[in-house]
């Protein structure tokens, strides 16, 4: 069964400083890897995709993969209290997208001002 | 560009009786898949459609169908409901098919079982 795993937290990070989420995936022919914010409430909102080893920059955010390691990363630069949220990591394992997007529970995110 | 619209927004029904939700994708979107998010379980996936084809399908019991007509917009029903049905449904959208196609979400539909 294919699994995505994260630390639920809640991970606390001052105000300006880097947040670090990370996430795991056991499936080696996933292709894609997306995150996604959830706020309380509503429904999850795209942040980033990214499909290649390597950085993806968009902002203050940067994506990191290493298919090596199944191992994926989002970076907040500049943490603002409006980034305290669930961060989902989601991933596709690109057999024609045969069971859709296998998401782990989530990091809750805190931002303290 | 509008997003992804669901509805209703909220519904209550009680056990053994069915429902239906609705879901229009995004202006051009092709592919509409939906998920099952409980505090429980996550984000699960229950199927996917492209051009009026189920493509995919979750781990969910029959009870859980849908469809999807020929301007996209797509149902998706559950018969014979039960307590653990509720959840928060959603729906995403996404222009085409396959693993490099971003999939967007619709506020979701907060179904209650009685």
């Amino acid at each position: 069964q294919k699994e995505v795993e994260q630390n639920s937290g809640p991970l606390s990070v001052p105000e300006g400083a880097i947040a670090s989420l990370n996430c795991t995936y056991s499936d080696r022919v996933s292709q894609s890897f997306f995150w996604y914010r959830q706020y309380s409430g509503k429904s999850p909102e795209l942040i980033m995709s990214i499909y290649s080893n390597g950085d993806k920059e968009d902002g203050r955010f940067t994506a990191q993969l290493n298919k090596a390691s199944q191992y994926v990363s989002l970076l907040i630069r500049d943490s603002q209290p409006s980034d305290s949220a669930t961060y989902l990591c989601a991933v596709n394992d690109g057999g024609g997208g045969a069971d859709g997007l296998t998401f782990g529970k989530g990091t809750h995110l805190i931002i303290q001002p | 560009k509008a997003g992804v619209t669901q509805t209703p927004r909220y519904l209550i029904k009680t056990r053994g009786q069915q429902v239906t939700l609705s879901c229009s994708p995004i202006s051009g979107h092709r592919s509409v898949s939906w998920y099952q998010q409980t505090p429980g379980q996550g984000l699960q996936f229950l199927f996917e459609y492209f051009s009026e084809t189920q493509r995919n399908k979750g781990n969910f019991p029959g009870r859980f169908s849908g469809r999807q007509f020929s301007n996209s917009r797509s149902e998706m029903n559950v018969s014979t409901l039960e307590l653990g049905d509720s959840a928060l449904y959603l729906c995403a959208s996404s222009f085409g098919q396959g693993p490099y196609n971003e999939q967007f979400f619709g506020p979701g539909t907060r179904l209650t079982v009685l």
